[in-house]
């Protein structure tokens, strides 16, 4: 059974810094990766989408990267903003269901 | 923002009666799904459609039945509500399947008291 694990649960850093988010997953049979951001109170908004034969995938100051092999995946922030601030999930497709991490709380302090 | 609404966006309920959520897109969309999200837990998959009246169970379906007669609504009913069914319930659209990007509605919060 495939399990996403993100790790640290949350994490506060000053504004300006790089950071870099955690997801891992049990089986490395996967179709893609998926990356979203909840603001609090709303829903989710997908932000990046690495497919199984990617190795990463940019977007402006985001950065994710895909290790099936040792079944990881990163997300990269890049200088740092307080409207980043966010929970930021990661979801694998895994026999056509996602599976999702329990997210990373992210809080950027101006 | 994709166009996806849920209604209503809070219910508070009391254990035993049911309870009908509603997810409304104007993307024309074919998949549509159904998660709740519990502290510690991430989301879980309820059930899932891909198309008029074509349905399917996910992760954690006990308890909950869906149902599509339209392309644009897809219906969530508790048919008794108990109180480990209090969580947030998001709805998702898709137009390819769950390969590709899905689109969230804003949520509802359901309270089974």
């Amino acid at each position: 059974k495939q399990e996403v694990t993100q790790i640290p649960a949350a994490l506060s850093v000053p504004e300006g810094e790089n950071l870099v988010l955690n997801c891992s997953f049990t089986d490395s049979a996967i179709y893609n990766l998926q990356w979203f951001r909840q603001d609090p109170g709303k829903g989710l908004t997908s932000l990046l989408l690495i497919q199984s034969s990617q190795r990463e995938q940019t977007s402006g100051r985001l950065n994710a990267s895909l290790d099936k092999s040792s079944g990881r995946s990163t997300l990269y922030i890049a200088a740092s903003q307080p409207g980043d601030s966010a929970t930021y999930l990661c979801a694998v497709d895994s026999n056509y269901q996602l599976i999702w991490g329990a997210g990373t709380k992210l809080i950027i302090k101006p | 923002d994709a166009g996806i609404t849920q209604s209503p966006r809070h219910k508070v309920t009391e254990t035993g009666t049911p309870v009908t959520l509603r997810c409304h897109q104007t993307e024309n969309h074919r998949y549509m799904y159904w998660y709740r999200q519990d502290p510690g837990h991430g989301l879980r998959l309820i059930h899932y459609s891909y198309g008029v009246k074509d349905t399917d169970k996910g992760e954690v379906s006990d308890g909950y039945s869906v149902s599509r007669s339209k392309t644009e609504d897809f219906l969530l009913t508790l048919e008794s509500a108990t109180s480990s069914q209090t969580s947030v319930y998001f709805c998702a659209i898709s137009d390819l399947g769950v390969t590709y990007e899905q689109y969230f509605g804003p949520g509802t919060r359901l309270t089974v008291t």
